[in-house]
């Protein structure tokens, strides 16, 4: 049974480019959650997808979008890139009240 | 705002040494809690949680407890391995308990035989 999957492993973009970033949920679950996880740093909460809806949002700027599709995968997207957008960012699903199942991560690259 | 505060690293042990993480958090109710480990290049596993005080969870060898007096969740075990190496991260559900999660900043954790 694949947990939760992400796409691309790494990825180098340029300041100012766009970027989206992918992630299918572990079967079963249909709640998907982002973090950003600096280097050195804990994952911070960006936003939580259900039922095709933001649910929830973090302290994120609007440069940060998501969407969440009817087989329960998720995409990240990154508008106008900052050299300080550089981190791993971590995709998460869950079921219910069930604790999340994190994945391996996309390492973004910003120069 | 909710927070959760870890000890900070890196800890180093020698195999079979007792080790304690500390973490304690500031959150509205009573939160669930959990801790995480992260192996080089990979992503967060769950370790153990506990969802209400007194609690404790416990998975590996390693255990925490619930204490909500304290607002602690300090991470034990009793005989580490080298494989135990990783960056431990302790973390608390946030305000409603709608699946966001508040995280410390990690502790390094690193055994040396």
């Amino acid at each position: 049974d694949a947990g939760v999957t992400q796409s691309p492993t790494h990825l180098i973009k340029t300041r100012g480019q766009q970027v989206t970033l992918r992630c299918s949920p572990k079967s079963g679950h249909d709640t998907v959650s982002w973090y950003q996880q600096a280097l050195g740093q804990g994952p911070q909460f960006i936003f939580q997808y259900y039922e095709e809806e933001e649910r929830q949002r973090g302290n994120f700027p609007d440069r940060f979008s998501g969407h969440q599709f009817p087989n329960y995968s998720s995409e990240l997207n990154v508008n106008a890139l900052l050299l300080g957008d550089s981190a791993l960012y971590l995709c998460a699903s869950s079921f219910g009240d069930r604790e999340d199942t994190f994945g391996s991560g996309t390492r973004l690259t910003v120069v | 705002g909710d927070s959760v505060t870890q000890m900070e690293g890196p800890v180093t042990l020698s195999e079979e040494a007792f080790l304690t993480i500390n973490c304690t958090y500031t959150a509205t109710g009573y939160p669930s809690l959990f801790w995480y480990v992260q192996y080089p290049g990979e992503g967060l596993q769950l370790l153990l949680k506990a969802t209400k005080a007194d609690d404790k969870g416990s998975n590996k060898g390693f255990e925490a407890t619930y204490r909500k007096e304290t607002t602690s969740f300090h991470l034990e075990k009793g005989s580490v391995q080298v494989s135990d190496s990783a960056v431990y991260f302790c973390a608390a559900s946030g305000s409603g308990n709608t699946g966001k999660l508040i995280f410390g900043q990690g502790t390094t954790l690193q055994v040396k035989p």
